[in-house]
Formats: structure tokens, C-alpha cells, sequence
């Protein structure tokens, strides 16, 4: 099973700023990682696929860079509601596995 | 727009069988592939497996000798069974897919919570 590591757990960030997150893959994925959004009480939604093209409707402050073991989301200016948890997944093996997730929150 | 809903009870006894259905509506459920995923109390998500409109199915090997999942064309719907649970089977649990095929998930259901307790 491949291991997705994401870093770090919580980013402090003031609306308005930049957001980096990472994930690592325990062996390469190639460009086959996904990432997501997740409010509370709600479902993820599908932010990034093929480690940098947006899904469908997804704000062009959303963008994935990243192959082979290690991948970036960045959010380039965070608004209010860019608050929440991202995960990323890798679909490049069996069984498709997630990230721990990284909380962004209002600094 | 396709949407997803799951069903099945909330409560389960311990050592019994959890089931759920996925009723697919908006777009047809043949020729693509549905997930299976859960998420316990403030943790992360975990893949369950999924199934082809074949009845084709991979799941996750440390799930694999306790999943069976199933499909009905004629009612748009899959299913999940999840046998001899325990609490740690207790989350929230997701239908999804993709049309693109089984990489990523772009369609989620709303998420149903299972509690596993006597």
C-alpha cells in the first residue's frame, strides 16, 4: 500500500496570504494524485486531479504542482472560505489511498 | 448533475453486518466504476473498495475478508456490506465516483453515519 504524508498537520494563514501544502508519497505515483477540500459536515470535494489540473468550477487561486513522490497544493490568496481540511489521493495503485489531511485555519 | 445518496441504518450491534445502499440519480449508474469510502470522527478517509457496473470489484486488502459489494442496474443503485463490525467500523460513510473512471472521486453522496454499539 502506498503511504501519503501530508505536512504539515496545521498551516496558520491570514486570509489574503498563501498557503503551501505538501504530500509525500511512499513510492512514486507519477502525476496520479488527487486533492480535496473538506468542510465540516460536508463532503470532500475534488479540487485537483492529475497532480495540477483543476476540476471542474474550482477557483483558479487552487493550483497543484508535483510528480513522481512530491506534490504541492498552493492557495494563492486564501479567502474566508478556503478555511478547512485538504487531502490529497493517490490513484496510481490499488488500494487508493488518502493523506491524513492538512487543517488550514484563520491566523 | 449526477447525485448520490446513501441509506441503510445508523445503528449497528457489534459482530453484525453493516449494509448500505448508494442510490445513483441524474446519470446512469452502467459503464463506470463506484466507491466506497469512510471517515471516523475527526480522522481522515479511508478507501473501502469498489465496484464495476460488471460487478467487478477491487477492495482495500485491509477491509477485503469482511466487504462484499454488489450492484442493481435496474434500480441505479450499489450496495456495501461490512460483516462482524466492531466500534472501529463506527464513521461516516460515502458513496463516489468518478465517470472518468476509478482514479479520483468528483461525485460524493452527502455521507451517512453508522455507529457501531450494542
Amino acid at each position: 500500500e502506498i503511504v501519503m504524508t501530508q505536512s504539515p498537520a496545521t498551516l496558520s494563514v491570514s486570509p489574503g496570504e498563501r498557503a503551501t501544502l505538501s504530500c509525500r508519497a511512499s513510492q512514486s505515483v507519477s502525476s496520479n494524485l488527487a486533492w480535496y477540500q473538506q468542510k465540516p459536515g460536508q463532503a470532500p470535494r475534488l479540487l485537483i486531479y492529475g497532480a495540477s489540473t483543476r476540476a471542474t468550477g474550482i477557483a483558479a487561486r487552487f493550483s497543484g504542482s508535483g510528480s513522481g513522490t512530491e506534490f504541492t497544493l498552493t492557495i494563492s490568496s486564501l479567502q474566508s472560505e478556503d478555511f478547512a481540511v485538504y487531502y490529497c489521493q493517490q490513484y496510481n495503485n490499488w488500494p487508493r489511498t488518502f493523506g491524513q489531511g492538512t487543517k488550514v485555519e484563520i491566523k | 448533475q449526477v447525485q448520490l445518496q446513501e441509506s441503510g441504518p445508523g445503528l449497528v450491534k457489534p459482530s453484525e453486518t453493516l449494509s448500505l445502499t448508494c442510490t445513483v440519480s441524474g446519470g446512469s449508474i452502467s459503464s463506470y466504476y463506484w466507491s466506497w469510502i469512510r471517515q471516523p470522527a475527526g480522522k481522515g478517509l479511508e478507501w473501502i473498495g469498489r465496484i464495476y457496473t460488471s460487478g467487478s470489484t477491487n477492495y482495500n486488502p485491509s477491509l477485503k475478508s469482511r466487504v462484499t459489494m454488489s450492484v442493481d442496474t435496474s434500480k441505479n443503485q450499489f450496495s456495501l456490506k461490512l460483516s462482524s463490525v466492531t466500534a472501529a467500523d463506527t464513521a461516516v460513510y460515502y458513496c463516489a465516483t468518478s465517470y472518468v473512471g476509478p482514479y479520483y472521486f468528483d461525485y460524493w453522496g452527502q455521507g451517512t453515519l453508522v455507529t457501531v454499539s450494542s
